[in-house]
């Protein structure tokens, strides 16, 4: 399975945008790039995923270069409630089609007021 | 909006005994899995289970565990004899399939087990 590289911690001001980087260098044609952030100790949330495209929802956008190689997940206007780890994860693929994640340690997230 | 549903949210049981943790995945799922944090540690994947069997396990899922789904509504995690190392938040999620495509997972809000 692709592996990722996520900065450990980063701040970013209320009301700006904050921008997560995620490097997943080894990542094969058909795997999709998953993003997911868990506040506290609840359970993980969907945030988005992309292909090859890059894709916006109502939580945020999804940035992927054109080599695949790496991604970015742009949090539009960061709140404090954004305050959360956030994972960055290349979907392994099996034969069912379940979607099993391995999550990294992720990028700890701190939004300051 | 449909949520998956953990009970209970907090449990502690003596080291030996056997535990059974519950789920209620979202209705029209049709992939549903088990990840556990262990306090402090990144969220590790387990099992998941497809059309009434496992279709994938990690090496941490052993013998001790177990997954059913006993009914159209419940899936449940089983644990046969409890260690203090299976202290830990267990997760539930569910997914479906949408035009061939796998959609994402959504989890619940966690079991704390507490083995003492």
């Amino acid at each position: 399975d692709a592996k990722t590289t996520q900065p450990p911690s980063m701040d970013c001001a209320e009301g700006r945008a904050a921008n997560l980087p995620c490097n997943h260098s080894t990542i094969s044609g058909n795997e999709y790039v998953y993003w997911y952030r868990q506040i506290h100790s609840q359970g993980p949330q969907y945030i988005i995923h992309g292909l090859k495209n890059n894709e916006t929802n109502e939580m945020a956008s999804l940035i992927i270069t054109e080599d695949r190689k790496s991604s970015t997940l742009i949090l539009p206007h960061a709140t404090l409630r954004d305050t959360a780890v956030y994972y960055c994860i290349v979907r392994v693929r099996v034969k069912t089609g379940a979607n099993n994640l391995f999550f990294g340690t992720g990028t700890r997230l701190t939004v300051i007021p | 909006e449909p949520e998956v549903t953990q009970t209970p949210s907090h449990q502690v049981t003596q080291m030996g005994q056997e535990v059974i943790l519950r789920c209620v995945p979202i209705s029209n799922h049709l992939y549903f899995y088990w990840y556990r944090q262990i306090l402090g540690q990144k969220v590790e994947f387990l099992v998941s289970f497809y059309n009434n069997e496992i279709s994938e396990k990690s090496e941490i899922f052993d013998d001790q565990f177990s997954v059913e789904r006993p009914d159209g509504s419940n899936f449940t995690l089983k644990i046969r004899s409890t260690k203090l190392e299976d202290s830990a938040m267990y997760f539930c999620a569910s997914s479906n399939r949408r035009q061939g495509a796998n959609t994402e997972a959504f989890f619940g809000q966690g079991t704390r087990l507490t083995v003492v």
